[in-house]
């Protein structure tokens, strides 16, 4: 079963604007990773957020965690064709040895 | 190192085949994880092995699936028989232990006609 649910389902900006994704949670974790897919391709570990930290930067990806709100986003600056992709969160708990998987945001950047 | 190899890439058969898929995880990680994914459902996780052995293997869809991992190198996922509702991109992942960031293979894209 899914835990994590991102938004917006499919998101379409333009090279150079920013883009920002949230994802959303029910039970407690341990952290919070986030993945991108290209079309046909298996999916690339970007950043893990642990449970304890409030944001991440990786490059040009900033990641923000509140545990409070069961929430996480990911913000993509200075987007480029390139980052046109499906992100996915995927949330580990802190019962469970396995991790669950968002449905994903379909980001399209038009050059 | 190559990352998680898994074979076939493409897999065509016909309603009541066996179909099995093969996967090589990253030397030295001791998770590995088998997904599916559809358009309709999303990426599901089917069974995850820790160090060789089954840790929660819920997310099978029924009995017609099985995995094995009979070393630390190889694992497989079967089908059979095989049905039209299968059709689906199957991943194989492989991690080293907690906090599971997971590597990913390129996938094997089963249709069942």
């Amino acid at each position: 079963s899914q835990q994590g649910e991102e938004d917006p389902q499919a998101l379409s900006i333009q090279e150079g604007e920013n883009a920002t994704m949230n994802c959303s949670y029910k039970t407690s974790i341990n952290n919070l990773q986030w993945y991108r897919q290209n079309s046909g391709r298996g999916l690339v570990h970007l950043i893990l957020i642990r449970s304890n930290e409030r944001e991440k930067h990786s490059g040009r990806l900033r990641v923000t965690l509140d545990t409070s709100k069961k929430s996480s986003s990911l913000l993509i600056t200075a987007s480029r064709a390139a980052d046109t992709a499906s992100y996915f969160c995927a949330t580990a708990s802190w019962n469970n040895n396995d991790m669950r998987f968002g449905a994903g945001t379909r980001l399209t950047v038009k050059p | 190192d190559a990352g998680v190899i898994q074979s076939p890439r493409h897999e065509v058969t016909e309603m009541g085949q066996e179909v099995t898929l093969r996967c090589k995880p990253i030397s030295g990680h001791n998770s590995l994880f088998w997904y599916r994914q559809t358009m309709m459902r999303g990426l599901e996780l089917l069974i995850y092995f820790n160090n060789n052995v089954p840790i929660d293997d819920s997310g099978m869809p029924e009995d017609r699936f099985s995995a094995k991992m009979p070393n630390a190198s190889f694992s497989t996922l079967k089908i059979q028989p095989s049905e039209p509702r299968d059709s689906a991109v199957y991943f194989c992942a492989s991690g080293p232990d907690k906090p599971w960031e997971q590597y990913f293979g390129p996938g094997t894209r089963l249709t069942v006609t």
